[in-house]
């Protein structure tokens, strides 16, 4: 049965910093891991998918590695904004059922 | 180019009564799924229609339960309500199945249940 851990459950870091997110799974078969976003309240934004056969992704300052030998991805956010602050989802799908399994999430806060 | 679209965005219901919820995709996009979000168990699969098919299911009691229509709209409802089904639910819509690539999400309907 495929778990998702996400790791730290929350952050909180200055203005300015470059920091790492960390989300791991148990099960390697995966057809791809997804980062969102979610703002309180509301319902989440795709910030990157990665398909399995991908190492990396890359938008704007955010840039997601995949390691699925290791059963890993990183989030990587350059140079923090308070825009920033949110709570920041994995999800992965894969194995034989299809389903979109999703970790806990980290709840990041940006310090002005 | 419009969002996914949910409504109700809020509602109150009281235990055993039943609720329908309402989720239109993005223009030509052909999946629809659906997702409850809780404090307590984070967020779960409940299922997805492709093509008015159910391709999917988590695993929720059949008092969950859910539909497509031609135009890609979907419903999912709930009958009989229990205290545990507070929660905001959520659909997601994406051009092919949901596996094949990115998920654009609704801002969720909020479920309580008094």
């Amino acid at each position: 049965k495929q778990e998702v851990t996400q790791i730290p459950a929350a952050l909180s870091v200055p203005e300015g910093e470059n920091l790492v997110l960390n989300c791991s799974f148990t099960d390697s078969a995966i057809y791809n891991l997804q980062w969102f976003r979610q703002d309180p309240g509301k319902g989440l934004t795709s910030l990157l998918l990665i398909q399995s056969s991908q190492r990396e992704q890359t938008s704007g300052r955010l840039n997601a590695s995949l390691d699925k030998s290791s059963g890993r991805s990183t989030l990587y956010i350059a140079a923090s904004q308070p825009g920033d602050s949110a709570t920041y989802l994995c999800a992965v799908i894969g194995g034989s059922n299809y389903q979109l399994i999703w970790g806990a999430g980290t709840k990041l806060i940006i310090k002005p | 180019k419009a969002g996914v679209t949910q409504t109700p965005r809020y509602l109150i219901k009281t235990r055993g009564q039943q609720v329908t919820l309402s989720c239109s995709p993005i223009s030509g996009h052909r999946s629809v799924s659906w997702y409850q979000q809780t404090p307590g168990q984070g967020l779960q699969f409940l299922f997805e229609y492709f093509s008015e098919t159910q391709r999917n299911k988590g695993n929720f009691p059949g008092r969950f339960s859910g539909r497509q229509f031609s135009n890609s709209r979907s419903e999912m409802n709930v009958s009989t309500l229990e205290l545990g089904d507070s929660a905001l639910y959520l659909c997601a819509s994406s051009l092919d199945v949901s596996s094949a690539g990115e998920l654009f999400f609704g801002e969720g309907s909020r479920l309580t249940v008094l």
